[in-house]
């Protein structure tokens, strides 16, 4: 099956501070979502954007389809914004998603 | 809030028992899809159902099995429980491309 790398694996950041999470999938798909995992186990959906530029807030995300990478940038980081960030990838149609091993965010005070 | 929920929130099974957890997705969602999360990891998924007709599976064994009912309702069973079936199970519904989770059902076997 497809493979998902995301880094990096651990970030921890100052409040305040900005950062770039990658997510690189060895084959094309056609549907890319980022998800950001609160610690009670609930995933939340931050952007289905399997090719292009979205923003949300602090939040954005840029998926290269040709190129097999996405990035999720999160500006002015809060202590709410910890957690942990999967990058979910689907080749089909039908949502059989293929997750990366996650980006482990701790936004300290 | 995803309109997806998932019952029970916790569970303790013994080695060999059976399990049936519950997902109620949104209303329209005709597909619903299974994940299992082991600590640390990211989901898996175990096999998706499209209008009560599993639609797809991934690397499991048979001893997991689903049913999907018409009131966007569904279940993910489970027999023989190993102690490495111990996880987060996550259940996803969608209707178009995008997919939304519920909270998860943790499964510890002893």
């Amino acid at each position: 099956g497809i493979q998902v790398e995301q880094s990096p694996p651990d970030l921890i950041l100052q409040e305040g501070a900005n950062s770039t999470l990658r997510c690189n999938f060895s084959d094309s798909v056609n549907n890319l979502q980022w998800f950001h995992q609160n610690p009670w186990g609930q995933l939340i959906n931050l952007f289905y954007i399997p090719s292009g530029t979205k923003q949300n807030g602090r939040l954005s995300a840029t998926t290269v389809a040709t190129e097999r990478y996405s990035l999720l940038y999160i500006s002015s980081s809060q202590t709410t914004d910890s957690g942990v960030y999967f990058c979910a990838v689907e080749q089909g149609t039908g949502n059989q998603f293929y997750f990366g091993t996650g980006t482990s965010l701790t936004v300290i005070p | 809030e995803t309109g997806v929920t998932q019952s029970p929130t916790h569970l303790i099974k013994t080695r060999g028992q059976q399990v049936t957890l519950r997902c109620s997705s949104q209303s329209g969602h005709n597909t619903v899809s299974w994940y299992q999360q082991a600590l640390g990891q990211g989901p898996q998924f175990i096999f998706q159902y499209y209008r009560e007709e599993e639609n797809g599976r991934g690397n499991f064994p048979p001893r997991f099995s689903g049913l999907q009912f018409p009131n966007y309702s569904s279940e993910l069973n489970v027999n023989a429980l190993e102690l490495d079936d111990s996880a987060l199970y996550l259940c996803a519904s969608s209707l178009g491309a995008e997919a939304f989770f519920g909270q998860g059902t943790r499964l510890t076997v002893v």
